[in-house]
């Protein structure tokens, strides 16, 4: 069974503090790892697709990153603006597996 | 462009009562999908439609029903609701994959369900 762990829980940032979240996967033939971002009482909103790895993709202040095992987030020098949680989703045929979430709050 | 509608955004149900969610998405995507998201527990797919006419059920699919009225329209019905369905449901749509990948799906703002 697919499964993705997402990890920490909860991140609590300065604001110009740069970190990394982590998505460790297990998937029986990757077809594709999603990152997205969810503000609180939206729905996910995406970010970036990693298929292969050794694939990096940058959005302003956020890179992502992929392994064979995991995929990183990093957050560079980041704003309040980024405060929000973080999924992270693996696809295997037609089925998205989502990790639980990191929630990234970032204080002025 | 409003990409992917639900409603309503909020609803108070009775244990045993019935109740439709209604998703629309008006970017042309072959394949919708409905999700549901507990708290600590990542989103859990209920049910698909990889292309209109057609629903495959998905990890959780017991106590749920959908419809796919048309390309634009995928319904999740609750024929009896009990409180272990208050949950946040997510509807969501993707275009079939092309030489450059799979392509990402886009999410609805979600249906507030509380079942007492």
């Amino acid at each position: 069974e697919d499964q993705v762990t997402q990890s920490p829980e909860a991140l609590r940032l300065q604001e110009g503090e740069s970190s990394s979240l982590n998505c460790s996967y297990t998937v029986s033939g990757l077809r594709g790892l999603f990152w997205y971002r969810q503000d609180p009482g939206k729905g996910p909103e995406f970010l970036f697709t990693l298929y292969s790895a050794g694939e990096e993709k940058e959005k302003e202040r956020l890179k992502a990153t992929l392994t064979k095992k995991e995929s990183f987030l990093h957050i560079t020098a980041p704003k309040p603006e980024d405060s929000a949680t973080y999924l992270c989703a693996v696809l295997n045929d037609y089925k998205l597996s989502f990790g639980a979430g990191t929630t990234v709050t970032v204080r002025a | 462009n409003a990409g992917v509608t639900q409603t309503p955004k909020f609803q108070v149900l009775k244990t045993g009562q019935s109740m439709t969610l209604q998703c629309a998405q008006d970017m042309n995507h072959n394949s919708m999908y409905w999700y549901r998201q507990d708290p600590g527990m990542g989103l859990r797919l209920i049910y698909y439609s990889a292309s209109e006419g057609t629903t495959d059920k998905g990890e959780v699919p017991n106590g749920y029903n959908v419809s796919r009225l048309n390309k634009r329209e995928f319904s999740l019905r609750l024929e009896s609701a009990a409180p272990s369905q208050t949950s946040v449901y997510f509807c969501a749509s993707s275009a079939p994959a092309t030489g450059l990948g799979n392509q990402p799906q886009h999410f609805g703002d979600g249906t507030r369900l509380s079942i007492l």
